[in-house]
């Protein structure tokens, strides 16, 4: 069974702070994504990276693939309340076999 | 912008009783998938289907569980005879490719009493 560990798994900031989580794992990915869950939601897709090293930006928040492809984080710039959730990675292991969700980090902007 | 759409929201179940949950993926998409989340913790995978049969299943999905597509759009999960642990949120997804983004339903909460 291939893990994703992430961290912090929670973490409560102050609007306009900085913050980075990440997802580390012992396995290879053929890709990584990113997700965001609001509760009683479903998780929303935010982006998947697919390259090792690569960084993809979405407004204020950056993704980058570790350059072995075995973990990522999310970096969050200027925090904002709108950014409050719980933020899962999940990978697509090599095989293309079904994603594999981490525990998620429940983030909290405080106004 | 497309949706997979989960029937119903909320179902609530005596113990060994049979649920059936409904998904009607995006038209397009030609994997499907479903997931559950107990409270609390994290996302699990369940089975996927392709080409009109599951291609992969977890350990979770034992012989209570079965999924069909009955009428050859719509997707669904059937529970043979609830536990107390089956309780949890339910999620269907599908995806145009196996390494693309997958796109999840609002989700089932089931409770079984």
């Amino acid at each position: 069974t291939q893990l994703l560990e992430q961290s912090p798994q929670f973490l409560s900031i102050q609007e306009g702070e900085n913050l980075t989580v990440y997802c580390n794992s012992s396995s290879v990915f053929s890709s990584l994504q990113w997700y965001r869950q609001e509760p009683g939601e479903g998780p929303v897709l935010l982006v998947t990276v697919v390259t090792g090293g690569e960084v993809k930006k979405l407004k204020r928040l950056t993704f980058q693939f570790g350059d072995a492809r075995k973990d990522s984080s999310l970096h969050i710039t200027a925090a904002q309340p709108g950014d409050t959730g719980l933020y899962l990675c999940a990978g697509v292991p090599w095989g293309n076999t079904p994603l594999v969700f981490g525990k998620g980090t429940r983030l909290s902007v405080i106004a | 912008e497309p949706e997979v759409t989960q029937t119903p929201s909320h179902q609530v179940t005596q113990m060994g009783q049979e649920v059936i949950l409904r998904c009607a993926p995006i038209s397009n998409h030609l994997y499907f998938y479903w997931y559950r989340q107990i409270l609390g913790q994290k996302v699990e995978f369940l089975v996927s289907f392709y080409n009109n049969e599951i291609s992969e299943k977890s350990e979770i999905f034992d012989d209570q569980f079965s999924v069909e597509r009955p009428d050859g759009s719509n997707f669904t999960l059937k529970i043979r005879s609830t536990k107390l642990e089956d309780s949890a949120m339910y999620f269907c997804a599908s995806s145009g490719g196996t390494a693309g983004g997958y796109t999840f339903g609002s989700g089932t909460r089931l409770t079984v009493v």
